[in-house]
């Protein structure tokens, strides 16, 4: 079965530091796409990053970078410095290419950006 | 470029209603996809389409939803008659294609009485 998880519920960082979320995902298909996404307390949600299983290098937007490991099968997001304005919702997610294209979404880690 | 518009924003409504959720994908994406937020379930993806075709629509909780896309710049949901626990926010979002990042719209929360 698909699965996606993320065991963080919170998490605090200092204004300025970096800080990693954790995700860890479940799946038989050899091809697939993992996804970032960020929800504020508004609630929309954006989209920050994307990796597929085959790309060998890391992916990176700007301040956002993901640690794709995938024997561990694990995608962790990594924000560097991080600002104020990146407190709110995280979403890891995944889209296996096989069996139909289904996105799954994990529970999500709040983060709480500390002055 | 405008992105997904859902409408209404918010709902209100009594148990037993029909409820009528709506949705403009960005145009000249092909996919579209209905979503279920929830603080129990998190975020469940509902049922999606590529181009225009209903693909998945094994996440539908009950068939009191249905879900149409008569074309490529118009979705709707349905749900009759509704019921408390279809209290939620639920979001639409579109994709240029299947397997690419999604762009979602602000959602529609909806509130059964």
């Amino acid at each position: 079965a698909q699965k996606i998880t993320q065991t963080q519920p919170g998490m605090f960082v200092q204004e300025k530091e970096a800080v990693t979320l954790d995700c860890t995902y479940d799946t038989s298909d050899q091809s697939y796409g993992l996804f970032w996404y960020k929800q504020p307390s508004s609630g929309e949600m954006i989209f920050l990053i994307y990796q597929g299983s085959y790309d060998e290098q890391n992916a990176t937007e700007g301040r956002y970078s993901l640690n794709f490991q995938k024997a561990r099968k694990s995608a962790n997001l990594v924000i560097s410095a991080s600002q104020l304005g990146d407190s709110a919702m995280y979403f890891c997610a995944m889209t296996p290419w096989g069996g139909g294209f289904k996105t799954i979404f994990g529970a999500g880690t709040r983060l709480f950006v500390k002055a | 470029d405008a992105g997904v518009i859902q409408s209404p924003r918010h709902e209100v409504t009594e148990m037993g209603q029909e409820v009528t959720l709506r949705c403009k994908p960005i145009s000249g994406h092909n996919s579209l996809f209905w979503y279920r937020q929830t603080m129990m379930r998190g975020l469940e993806l509902l049922i999606y389409f590529n181009n225009n075709v209903p693909i998945d629509d094994s996440g539908m909780p009950e068939d009191r939803f249905s879900a149409k896309m008569p074309n490529a710049s118009f979705s709707t949901l349905k749900i009759q008659p509704s019921e408390p626990r279809d209290s939620a926010v639920y979001f639409c979002a579109s994709s240029p294609e299947v397997f690419n990042e999604q762009f979602f719209g602000p959602g529609t929360r909806l509130t059964v009485l």
